[in-house]
C-alpha cells in the first residue's frame, strides 16, 4: 500500500527554525517533493530530492534518506508569510502521492 | 509567465446536475493531472494523462466521473450526475516529461459545491 505520514500541525515563532518531518512507504519511488499551499490557493513547488542528502534553496532545505523512507523540510528565519500547509509527496511511476499536509502557524 | 488555467473558478450546482471543469495546461507540458482536495481526504489523484493518453484513473469513481483530453491544450473533468459528496476543490496540474525534477504546476482550482 501507499502511506505518507506527516504531523498534522506545528507552531513556531517568527525568526526561528522549524523542521517538518515526512515518512513514507510506497510501492515505488522516483523522488520526493515538498509543496507549499496557502489557504485558498493552489500548491506551489518548493523542493525535490531523488538522492540521499540535503538540498538547500535559500531559507528552505529538504533532506532525504531513501533507506529510512524519511524526509524533512527545514525552514529557517521564519516569516509570518510562511504560515501555510506543507505537503510531502512521493513520485511513483510519474504520479505524485501526497501526504495530508502539515499546517504550520508562525507566531510573532 | 506560463500558468495552468482552470474554469470555472467556482461552481454551485444542485445534486443530479452535470458538472464540467476545464483545464488548459502549460504549453509544452505533456503530462496532465486531475486532483481533488477535501479537508478529510487531502489531495487525491483522480486521473493522469501522458501525451493526451490516460495512464491512470484508478482514483476516479468511474460510474459518474470521466476525464478526457480532446487536444493538447484542453483537459476536461466531468461529473454526471453530481452528488453532495463531490463538493471539493478540483485542481489540474501539468508538468514536463523530461528536464529534471518533473515538478507539477498547479492551476488555481475549481471550487465545486453540490447542494
Amino acid at each position: 500500500g501507499q502511506n505518507i505520514d506527516q504531523p498534522t500541525e506545528m507552531t513556531a515563532t517568527e525568526g526561528a527554525i522549524v523542521q517538518i518531518n515526512c515518512t513514507y512507504q510506497t510501492s515505488g519511488f522516483n523522488g520526493l517533493f515538498w509543496y507549499q499551499q496557502h489557504a485558498g490557493e493552489a500548491p506551489t513547488f518548493l523542493s525535490y530530492n531523488v538522492l540521499d542528502g540535503l538540498e538547500e534553496k535559500g531559507r528552505f532545505s529538504s533532506f532525504l534518506s531513501r533507506s529510512k523512507g524519511y524526509s524533512y523540510l527545514l525552514l529557517k528565519e521564519l516569516q509570518m508569510k510562511d504560515s501555510a500547509s506543507y505537503l510531502c509527496a512521493v513520485r511513483d511511476l510519474g504520479k505524485l502521492i501526497f501526504g495530508q499536509g502539515t499546517e504550520l502557524s508562525v507566531k510573532p | 509567465d506560463a500558468r495552468v488555467t482552470q474554469t470555472p473558478r467556482h461552481k454551485v450546482t444542485e445534486m443530479g446536475q452535470e458538472v464540467t471543469m476545464r483545464c488548459q495546461p502549460i504549453l509544452g507540458h505533456n503530462t496532465v493531472f486531475w486532483y481533488r482536495q477535501t479537508m478529510m481526504q487531502g489531495l487525491e489523484l483522480l486521473a493522469y494523462f501522458r501525451n493526451r493518453a490516460p495512464l491512470d484513473d484508478s482514483g476516479m469513481p468511474k460510474d459518474r466521473f470521466s476525464a478526457e483530453m480532446p487536444d493538447a491544450t484542453l483537459a476536461t473533468l466531468k461529473i454526471q450526475p453530481s452528488e453532495p459528496r463531490d463538493s471539493a476543490v478540483y485542481f489540474c496540474a501539468s508538468g514536463p516529461l523530461s528536464g529534471g525534477s518533473y515538478e507539477q504546476y498547479f492551476g488555481p482550482g475549481t471550487r465545486l459545491t453540490v447542494t
